[in-house]
């Protein structure tokens, strides 16, 4: 059962136009969610966090949004540089178990020049 | 540039062979973190040391042994591996307070692994 979701395995955008990339989960005992980006052959890179506390939070040109009576985070991008493609995965985890995360499948992002 | 290092960065191996991957941090976190990734698949969590202590461990073949030997370094042992074990091998890190929450793991580039 995958507990973390992310529905669109690719999305193109134009540059300087705003990239949203969502993130549902299923298990509401969630209250820590993270936003990693990955280019090919390196590692995730950790960008924003938030947790269940807030709804908001802002990083540059990064914010995250969390949901938490739809069980939905978003990434939102802007504005978006062709630097951005890469492929963006939400994490999760539980208070219980804070170094345990829940990865989504993942979305790869095109800005296109 | 990454501040968790992995080494090496590829390595070729036969099922018969013993071989291990290395981590290095100097961050100060004191939990470290073993992944593998298959491709165009999340990372999936093998191992988690925290203060130089093994603390989960995600039902991970016998055939990985983890070890810390100090608090910035990280090996993971590689022994009898199958074909299946081809896959990208993350290492993380994160500061260590309380349980770990709200602590974002940082991610070397990882050990692109072949079994032949």
């Amino acid at each position: 059962d995958q507990q973390v979701k992310q529905n669109s395995p690719s999305l193109s955008v134009q540059e300087g136009r705003i990239s949203i990339l969502n993130c549902d989960y299923t298990n509401s005992m969630f209250d820590y969610f993270l936003w990693y980006k990955k280019y090919p052959a390196e590692g995730p890179t950790f960008l924003i966090s938030i947790s269940s506390i807030k709804d908001k939070n802002e990083d540059g040109r990064f914010t995250v949004f969390l949901n938490k009576s739809a069980k939905h985070l978003s990434l939102h991008i802007v504005p978006s540089q062709p630097g951005d493609s890469a492929v963006y995965f939400c994490a999760a985890s539980l208070s219980g178990s804070a170094r345990q995360l829940t990865f989504g499948s993942g979305t790869q992002l095109t800005v296109l020049p | 540039d990454t501040e968790v290092t992995q080494t090496p960065k590829h390595l070729v191996m036969g099922m018969t062979n013993k071989k291990s991957l290395k981590c290095e941090q100097h961050m100060g976190h004191r939990a470290m973190y073993w992944y593998k990734q298959k491709a165009k698949k999340p990372p999936e969590l093998m191992f988690v040391y925290s203060y130089e202590k093994l603390s989960i461990n995600e039902s991970v073949p016998s055939r990985f042994s983890p070890e810390c030997p100090n608090s910035s370094l990280l090996n993971l042992h590689l022994h009898a591996l199958q074909p299946e074990d081809s896959a990208l091998y993350l290492c993380a890190s994160s500061q260590e307070k309380g349980s770990g929450w709200g602590q974002p793991q940082h991610f070397g580039d990882g050990t692109r692994l072949s079994i032949l």
